[in-house]
């Protein structure tokens, strides 16, 4: 089974902190995205990336970098946290190019901004 | 625009009777649809996916959906519901262009009620 993990499940920070969210995917896979879930929205890319050191943006990409250094593992920077920032944050992985692959996601980190 | 509609934001089912949770969806190309289920503060775990082929498609946990190009939708089904079925269910549309990107709908809550 594909594993996704995320480092961390619950996390409370202030506004202006930089904040780092950890992937890692167990399974080779070449793809990883990061989403954020907001009520009544549904998830939103905000990047993704098909190879080491390799990243494009979503949808959502201000105020978030990301970094990909290991071909397993996936973070999501926010520079300068903010509240607007408060949101659920899940991982994703998949195992290539085609559409028809299935993305697997760990299981979200709930962030709060203070 | 590539989009999906999950046109309920709940959906409320007595235990034992059937159930549909209804998506549509805008895509240029061959459309590649998608069905996950999120249980409360956890991830998304994959139900099943249409690619091609027959319209009737099963999944996990006793799930099936049904793809109609004329109509561009693809619901979820169950021909039983279960207590422990309720959850947030998305609906995701693969983009065309490349890179494994999904464009997913805002969800639906299903409630299922002893």
């Amino acid at each position: 089974d594909v594993k996704v993990t995320q480092s961390s499940r619950y996390l409370v920070k202030r506004t202006g902190e930089k904040v780092f969210l950890e992937c890692v995917q167990d399974m080779d896979h070449e793809n990883m995205f990061w989403y954020r879930q907001d009520p009544g929205l549904g998830l939103r890319l905000i990047y993704f990336s098909y190879d080491v050191k390799m990243k494009e943006k979503g949808d959502i990409p201000e105020g978030y970098s990301v970094s990909r250094e290991k071909k397993e593992r996936f973070s999501l920077i926010l520079e300068s946290a903010s509240t607007n920032q408060t949101s659920m944050y899940l991982c994703a992985s998949s195992l290539n190019l085609e559409r028809a692959d299935t993305q697997y996601f760990g299981p979200g980190t709930r962030l709060t901004v203070l | 625009a590539q989009s999906v509609a999950q046109p309920e934001d709940q959906v409320n089912v007595a235990e034992g009777n059937p159930l549909t949770v209804k998506c549509t969806y805008s895509v240029s190309g061959n459309p590649y649809l998608f069905w996950y289920v999120q249980y409360p503060n956890r991830g998304l775990q994959f139900l099943l996916k249409y690619i091609t082929g027959d319209n009737l498609v099963k999944g996990s946990y006793g799930f099936e959906a049904e793809f109609n190009k004329s109509q561009t939708s693809f619901h979820l089904k169950k021909p039983s519901a279960l207590v422990s079925d309720s959850a947030l269910y998305f609906c995701a549309v693969s983009v065309s262009g490349g890179y494994n990107k999904l464009i997913f709908g805002a969800g639906t809550r299903l409630a299922v009620h002893p």
